[in-house]
């Protein structure tokens, strides 16, 4: 299977930051990548899929970027409901694999 | 819309089995792969497989090949998910979602509310 190792696990930051999160997979998945957003006692949200392509109705301060086995999840600038938990989704091949998550929490 | 409504929350003894229920509607429901995701307390996403709700077939992740079916009814929209011989370690949210496919791309676009299955005894 492949692991998908996010960091960091958590951060603080605050609104109007640009936060960046990293997610790097155990081997290469091309741009095999999938950004969620998930808050607590919710179901996860599509973000970014194909690395770096935005899901139709997310805000453009989200965007990612990269490919191979390095990605980024970046906020251009963190606004109040964006604190929550952000994962990676690996779909090159199955099992799709998650990352164990990065919490965005409020400085 | 669309929409996927799970069934409710279950508590269920060690050795026992649990049949989850996920209704679709807003979409036509053989045209979509339904997933099956789960999400132990304070835990990450683990993917549990998948079913083709046109055909009936399945893809299973091997660690639940031996305890899982995923089924589905086409008659009134619903997929399935039972996991048998439960442990405390099945203790968890578990999710239907539904695949899309931008090209090449496949994404997990649209998902249930979450079923909390809890394993004690």
């Amino acid at each position: 299977d492949i692991q998908m190792t996010q960091s960091p696990s958590s951060l603080s930051a605050s609104v109007g930051d640009r936060v960046t999160i990293t997610c790097r997979a155990s081997q290469s998945i091309s741009r095999y990548l999938n950004w969620y957003q998930q808050k607590p006692g919710k179901a996860p949200k599509v973000l970014i899929y194909a690395a770096s392509r935005l899901q139709s109705g997310v805000p453009s301060r989200f965007s990612g970027s990269g490919s191979g086995t390095d990605f980024t999840l970046t906020i251009s600038s963190l606004q109040p409901e964006d604190f929550a938990t952000y994962l990676c989704q690996q779909t090159y091949s199955t099992p799709w694999t998650f990352g164990q998550g990065t919490r965005v929490e409020i400085k | 819309q669309v929409q996927l409504v799970q069934s409710g929350a279950e508590v269920k003894k060690p050795g026992a089995s649990v049949k989850v229920s996920c209704k679709a509607s807003g979409y036509t429901f053989t045209g979509y792969y339904m997933h099956w995701v789960r999400q132990a307390p304070g835990q990450g996403l683990e993917w549990m497989g998948r079913i083709n709700p046109n055909s009936g077939g399945t893809n299973y992740v091997q660690r639940f090949q031996d305890r899982v079916t995923m089924t589905r009814d086409t008659s009134i929209s619903t997929a399935y998910m039972e996991l048998s011989r439960l442990t405390s370690d099945d203790t968890a949210v578990y999710y239907c979602a539904r695949e899309a496919y931008y090209g090449d791309y496949v994404v997990e676009d649209y998902w249930g509310q979450g079923t909390l299955v809890t394993v004690s005894s």
